[in-house]
């Protein structure tokens, strides 16, 4: 069955911290993987986008990694800021489209000053 | 802004009433999405147009009616609606189908059916 699972379902930190984000998936065949941030109130935002040869991507204090062998992703946060509170949803595409997505059920960070 | 409106942005609605959503994308894409997001689940993909053509329905009730008069323009037409289809409606737009393109999404209507 194709899944995405992530961990924790819900964090909190002090500004300024570090955190990582975990992603789990069973999806195959595998295409990319995507994470997304959505802030309350608003639709999800691409954050990064990993293929199987790609094992690390930056955005900004945003890094994404991805072990295609083990089937894992994190997601790393350095140095935290307030407006970093949101949802992170991992996503998971299998080949044939944009309509092949598998989502997580996001992980809930809340960054408290 | 992502260039995906939504209106409206709420909805409270009984069972027997009929509303529309409404979804435009500014940014010229092909493609356009609904989805459901109810909470602590994953996203729910509903109905894909590429090209206003209907290219899948995700086993949606026939109480959801989709329809896609351009690329542009994307409504969401409810009738009958039960409680248990409270959620936040995401629409996307995409340049095209293909796997590796970025869907931008709007800002969702959230719905309640009392």
């Amino acid at each position: 069955k194709n899944q995405v699972e992530q961990s924790p379902q819900s964090l909190i930190i002090l500004e300024g911290k570090n955190c990582t984000l975990q992603c789990n998936y069973t999806v195959s065949p595998f295409s990319n993987l995507r994470w997304y941030k959505q802030d309350t109130g608003r639709g999800p935002v691409s954050l990064t986008i990993m293929t199987f040869s790609e094992n690390t991507k930056s955005n900004g204090r945003y890094t994404a990694t991805l072990d295609a062998d083990t089937k894992q992703s994190s997601l790393h946060i350095t140095a935290s800021q307030l407006s970093d509170s949101a949802s992170y949803i991992c996503v998971v595409s299998k080949p044939g489209g944009a309509q092949k997505l598998v989502f997580g059920q996001g992980t809930r960070l809340t960054i408290n000053p | 802004e992502t260039g995906v409106t939504q209106t409206p942005r709420h909805l409270v609605m009984g069972m027997t009433n009929k509303k529309s959503l409404k979804c435009e994308q500014h940014l010229g894409h092909n493609a356009m999405y609904w989805y459901k997001q109810s909470a602590k689940k994953p996203l729910e993909l509903m109905f894909v147009y590429n090209f206003k053509e209907q290219t899948e329905n995700n086993s949606v009730p026939s109480r959801f009616s989709p329809e896609c008069p351009n690329s542009s323009h994307l409504f969401l037409h409810l009738h009958t609606l039960q409680p248990e289809d409270s959620a936040l409606y995401l629409c996307a737009s995409s340049q095209d189908l293909a796997g590796q393109e970025t869907q931008y999404f709007g800002p969702g209507t959230r719905l309640l059916v009392l």
